[in-house]
């Protein structure tokens, strides 16, 4: 079946130290993006990507870095310059040209700075 | 820029009520709508969506209607469950926008269904 697969589910950091959050998707979709989810809060864009090579700062893109090598994935990496980097990050893909389809979302990764 | 406006939660019911979440939207465009849901600990799944006006999207009891006259698309139930207890995301697609490919979230409507 075709879809998006973040991993890990869950995942711990130490002050200092830089994650990286996989996702990785099978639906052929050209655009991918990711969310940052605080609790009881909405979506916040952090990046998005059109095309392989190519992607754009969201709304709150500090401390974060993307890459877009291959079409499938688009991993996100959380520096130590991310303060507050505890969160639910979020995933999604989606094509370009029949946007009225929306978006495919991952099931998330919960990252705990401890 | 477009936007979109939830009513804010919780809102609490019990079993077998009626439900509206109400959603407001502003667009330059004509939008494309839809409802998200997510469930605890997991990522959103479409639940319905519209993409012209009077069409009425629907999915799991759930209901809304794309009304153009009154820019709303809100989300309807004519009898909750307990298994419906989730946030509830509404959006927009605006198709004319520079940033076509993007959708606009609303900031979600936690829902608990009590027994």
């Amino acid at each position: 079946d075709g879809g998006i697969t973040q991993s890990p589910k869950y995942l711990f950091r130490k002050e200092g130290q830089n994650v990286t959050l996989s996702c990785e998707q099978n639906l052929n979709h050209d655009a991918m993006y990711w969310y940052r989810q605080d609790p009881g809060q909405g979506l916040r864009l952090i990046y998005y990507s059109q095309i392989v090579n190519d992607f754009q700062k969201g709304d709150i893109a500090e401390g974060y870095s993307v890459s877009r090598e291959k079409k499938e994935s688009f991993p996100l990496t959380v520096t130590s310059a991310q303060k507050n980097p505890t969160a639910f990050y979020l995933c999604a893909s989606s094509e370009l040209d029949r946007t009225n389809y929306g978006y495919t979302f991952g099931s998330g990764t919960r990252l705990t700075v401890v | 820029g477009d936007s979109v406006t939830q009513m804010e939660g919780p809102v609490t019911l019990s079993e077998e009520a009626f439900l509206t979440i109400n959603c407001t939207y502003t667009a330059t465009g004509y939008p494309s709508l839809f409802w998200y849901v997510q469930y605890p600990g997991e990522g959103l799944q479409l639940l319905l969506k519209a993409t012209k006006a009077d069409d009425k999207g629907s999915n799991k009891g759930f209901e809304a209607t794309y009304r153009k006259e009154t820019t709303s698309f809100h989300l309807e139930k004519g009898s909750v469950q307990v298994s419906d207890s989730a946030v509830y995301f509404c959006a927009l697609s605006d198709l004319s926008g520079a940033g076509s490919y993007q959708l606009t979230f609303g900031k979600g409507t936690k829902l608990s269904v009590i027994p």
